[in-house]
């Protein structure tokens, strides 16, 4: 089955600068890569997601670049916000069918 | 759309018990997931179903726990007995056929003491 590894565990940066999250996964048919964003205490929500036809996808200050050779992908966050403190999770997917999510990564924005 | 909805939101329960957790998908979505997230563990697939039927339950942890989906908008997580070691948040996320987004649910917090 799939297996999805994450990177960093923990991410502490100061308000303004850039948050980088590199994920892994070993399943060559996996086509469908989102990222969610989970607050404390709430549900996880997608916040963007890439497929494989793509190699790189932005929606406003968030960016996601997929290599399908390394099999890695990674999310980019540009001038963070105290607001984009939170854990993100990545996720790899083969098709239509189950989701394997990475082991999440708290980020701290420090104002 | 109300979205996932998922109940009890709190449930605190002695070990021994049956816990029965509740799950609406959203209307006309098609693919319902259970997972449990811990911080040991993360977030966990433990079943899927595809149109009412169970496609994949190899994450389910032991006998202990069920899982149903009786119709399209209904289902239930079933664990008996409950051992303090099944704390945990729930969740269930929804989507829809040939759609790749699931949208969860508000998750539903067990305690087990």
């Amino acid at each position: 089955g799939e297996n999805v590894e994450q990177h960093p565990s923990t991410l502490s940066v100061q308000e303004g600068d850039s948050a980088v999250i590199k994920c892994t996964y070993s399943d060559s048919a996996s086509n469908y890569f989102p990222w969610y964003k989970q607050e404390l205490g709430k549900r996880p929500q997608l916040i963007i997601d890439i497929r494989s036809n793509v190699g790189e996808k932005k929606d406003q200050r968030i960016a996601v670049t997929l290599n399908k050779t390394a099999k890695h992908f990674s999310l980019h966050i540009t001038e963070t916000q105290p607001e984009d403190s939170a854990v993100y999770f990545c996720a790899a997917s083969p098709r239509y069918q189950k989701v394997t999510f990475g082991t999440g990564t708290k980020l701290q924005v420090i104002p | 759309d109300a979205g996932v909805i998922q109940s009890p939101r709190h449930e605190v329960t002695e070990m021994g018990q049956e816990v029965t957790l509740r799950c609406k998908p959203i209307s006309g979505h098609n693919s319902l997931f259970w997972y449990r997230q811990t911080m040991m563990r993360g977030l966990e697939l433990l079943i899927y179903f595809n149109n009412n039927v169970p496609i994949d339950d190899s994450g389910m942890p032991e006998d202990r726990f069920s899982a149903k989906m009786p119709n399209a908008s209904f289902s239930t997580l079933k664990i008996q007995p409950s051992e303090p070691r099944d704390s945990a948040v729930y969740f269930c996320a929804t989507k829809g056929d040939g759609q790749y987004e699931q949208y969860f649910g508000p998750g539903t917090r067990l305690t087990v003491t």
